[in-house]
């Protein structure tokens, strides 16, 4: 079974630029989440979604932190303008709805200068 | 989990011998934990979980320990071998669905 997609693997970009990150989820689950992981900590839940509908934003930055999931199945996130403390691993996980197995993708590494 | 920054707490074992690596929680009303492990450039990897009215549970390998008196958990790896190198982050599970990361611990396993 394929596991959660995720593109591109590294990104660079520099700071006031914007980014998009795009994410596949593992065929069936209905529940995908966005994390970002600054490096050394644990990942930080940034937003989750239901099919295509927003379940918790609570953490997302919204002035300048974006996503969607418009049929419910990819999503993407997007960031404008970048900042360097923006610089992280940002992680999709997807999971079967109402479960706590959640399944992570491998991540993208965006570095901002 | 509170950050620590880039310095995660390591723990270093020979191959071959047991590993424990600890984890404090602070949600009481969890409904499960979990034990992840994350190898470099890659995204966390679900091991083991432990249901919150347990105080044990068993996998291949591996041992999940839960003390709720304490809010403690444990994650005991047998026979330590070289794969086993890798960040492992504890999580609790809460309101079903969502995940709270503890501070990871970083293991590593010398021949």
């Amino acid at each position: 079974e394929a596991g959660v997609a995720q593109s591109p693997r590294y990104k660079i970009i520099e700071k006031r630029q914007s980014v998009a990150f795009w994410c596949n989820p593992i065929s069936g689950h209905a529940t995908l989440y966005w994390y970002q992981q600054i490096l050394g900590q644990g990942p930080k839940l940034l937003i989750q979604f239901q099919n295509n509908g927003v379940v918790d934003d609570s953490q997302l930055p919204k002035d300048r932190f974006s996503a969607e999931r418009l049929k419910g199945v990819d999503s993407t996130l997007k960031i404008q303008p970048a900042k360097l403390e923006d610089s992280a691993v940002y992680l999709c996980a997807s999971s079967f709805a109402g479960s706590h197995e959640q399944y992570f993708g491998p991540g993208t590494r965006l570095t901002v200068t | 989990g509170e950050s620590v920054g880039l310095h995660l707490p390591t723990l270093s074992v020979q191959e071959g011998d047991n590993s424990i690596i600890n984890c404090a929680y602070s949600n009481s009303a969890s409904d499960y934990f979990i034990w992840y492990k994350q190898e470099s450039g890659k995204g966390p990897q679900f091991i083991i979980d432990i249901r919150s009215n347990m105080d044990k549970r068993q996998g291949q390998r591996v041992t999940v320990l839960l003390n709720k008196t304490v809010k403690h958990l444990s994650l005991q790896i047998a026979a330590t071998q070289p794969g086993d190198s890798a960040v492992y982050f504890c999580a609790e599970n809460i309101n079903t669905d969502k995940l709270i990361f503890g501070t990871g611990t970083r293991l590593q396993v010398f021949p």
